[in-house]
């Protein structure tokens, strides 16, 4: 089945330490979404590709950068974890702008930081 | 600035039971787009309606049922006979046109549906 895949499941990584989140689709769309989700909030958008035109949202740290090498991958970068870092991280895609399209999400990747 | 307001934090019902999730919404934009996404244990979203803000004819799917009044800014969803499995956090979301639009998820209503 067409689907937005997350690897992996759960991370551990130690502060500091730098970490890659991956995340794969086969449903071809342009766009796709990293968001951050911590316990009981809602979802928080970090950055979306447009094709490859990169989008960053104002207030994402510096600590976080995004790749997107081909439609199908996209990878999430967090150069040195803090605590504050823990949290779900989502990933999504949607076929065209954020605005009518629904996004569809993946798994997540629960990300802890010892 | 675009603003989803859900007002229930946790809600607790018997199966069976009828249940109305709140969603109040804010925006400046004349079209725009309200989504529901239904967050099980498990993590992923999933999708569940996407309604614009021309179309305020009310929507049925099975238990599941939105009711969209563009006069009180509100686009509620309710479950009807509800199940053990609609268990799950339901999050409210709007999105605006316009170049930087993104989707604003409201806070989440916490769902838990005992037997």
């Amino acid at each position: 089945d067409a689907m937005v895949i997350q690897n992996p499941r759960y991370q551990v990584t130690q502060f500091g330490k730098p970490v890659t989140l991956s995340c794969s689709q086969t449903l071809n769309h342009n766009v796709m979404y990293w968001y951050q989700q911590k316990s009981s909030q809602a979802p928080k958008l970090l950055f979306h590709y447009y094709d490859k035109d990169f989008n960053n949202e104002a207030d994402t740290p510096d600590n976080f950068q995004s790749r997107r090498p081909n439609t199908s991958f996209c990878f999430l970068d967090i150069r040195s974890p803090g605590l504050g870092d823990a949290a779900m991280y989502l990933c999504a895609t949607s076929r065209g702008r954020i605005v009518d399209q629904p996004q569809h999400f993946g798994d997540g990747t629960r990300l802890s930081i010892l | 600035a675009q603003k989803v307001t859900q007002a229930q934090t946790e809600i607790s019902v018997v199966e069976k039971e009828d249940v109305t999730l709140d969603c109040v919404y804010e925006t400046r934009d004349t079209t725009y787009y309200l989504f529901w996404y239904k967050q099980p244990p498990s993590g992923e979203l999933v999708f569940l309606i996407r309604r614009n803000s021309f179309d305020e004819q009310n929507e049925i799917s099975g238990r599941y049922s939105w009711n969209f009044q563009k006069s009180t800014s509100s686009f509620n969803f309710t479950i009807t006979a509800s199940q053990v499995v609609d268990s799950a956090v339901y999050f409210c979301a709007l999105s605006e046109t316009g170049a930087n639009s993104k989707l604003t998820f409201g806070k989440g209503i916490t769902l838990s549906v005992r037997p």
